[in-house]
């Protein structure tokens, strides 16, 4: 069965870096993009970010251009999400998503990791 | 950029339907998919391209989209319904994912 396992918790000092990863397993990694979500506590889901594991080719929301990448291993079918100079209200669970095709111009995610949680505190 | 808004509450009795909207300007041309969240969980994609259920989701969900306003339709509505709703669609003229703001729901 599709599986997206992320690992453990973080806590960070403003400033700092944090790497966040995705092991899938149970389908071809190349074959579907992956995306990354975070959620702060209490607050809805805000999407992130985008990879094409094939091809690398990678896609950023606007509020996290210039501090956020997107990589990936793909000989061990992982992918990766690093957030650089954190904040404070960089506090949040991140979720990777794997998103699939479901029709012309329609993809949804239909299988996500359990979630880690990046603590930002001094 | 593309803006979805959903109520932050709706209240059912048991058996009763439930329906959230998310509204978005002319959301009716997308593909919408709704995610249930329980506390402390992944999202669950529910419905999946307006109206259309992945395997293992009761026949009780449902969804419709037309014009401004997309609607997940919960019928005979459980205890274990209980939980956060969002709606999402893809942006292709910026190509960004975006979520509603999320739908509490309660069942009474």
């Amino acid at each position: 069965q599709v599986q997206l396992v992320q690992f453990g918790a973080e806590v960070k000092k403003p400033g700092a870096s944090v790497k966040v990863s995705c092991k899938t397993s149970g389908y071809t990694f190349t074959s579907y993009d992956i995306h990354w979500v975070r959620q702060a506590t209490g607050q809805g889901l805000e999407w992130m970010g985008w990879m094409n594991p094939k091809s690398g080719n990678t896609g950023y929301a606007q509020k996290f251009q210039g501090r956020l990448t997107i990589t990936r291993n793909t000989f061990i079918s992982t992918a990766y999400m690093e957030l650089r100079s954190l904040r404070f209200e960089d506090t949040a669970v991140y979720y990777c998503a794997r998103r699939i095709p479901c029709g012309a111009d329609c993809y949804s995610f239909d299988s996500w990791g359990q979630g880690a949680l990046v603590t930002v505190s001094s | 950029s593309y803006v979805l808004t959903q109520p932050p509450s709706v209240s059912v009795a048991p058996g009763l339907t439930a329906r959230i909207t998310c509204g978005g300007n002319n959301i009716g041309s997308k593909s919408v998919h709704w995610y249930q969240q329980k506390p402390g969980q992944a999202p669950v994609l529910v419905v999946y391209d307006d109206s259309d259920r992945p395997s293992g989701i009761p026949g009780r969900f449902s969804g419709s989209n037309s014009g401004n306003t997309a609607t997940l339709t919960i019928s005979r509505v459980e205890a274990g319904d209980e939980a956060d709703y969002y709606c999402q669609v893809w942006d292709s003229n910026t190509d960004q994912g975006v979520f509603g703001g999320g739908t509490k729901l309660t069942v009474l």
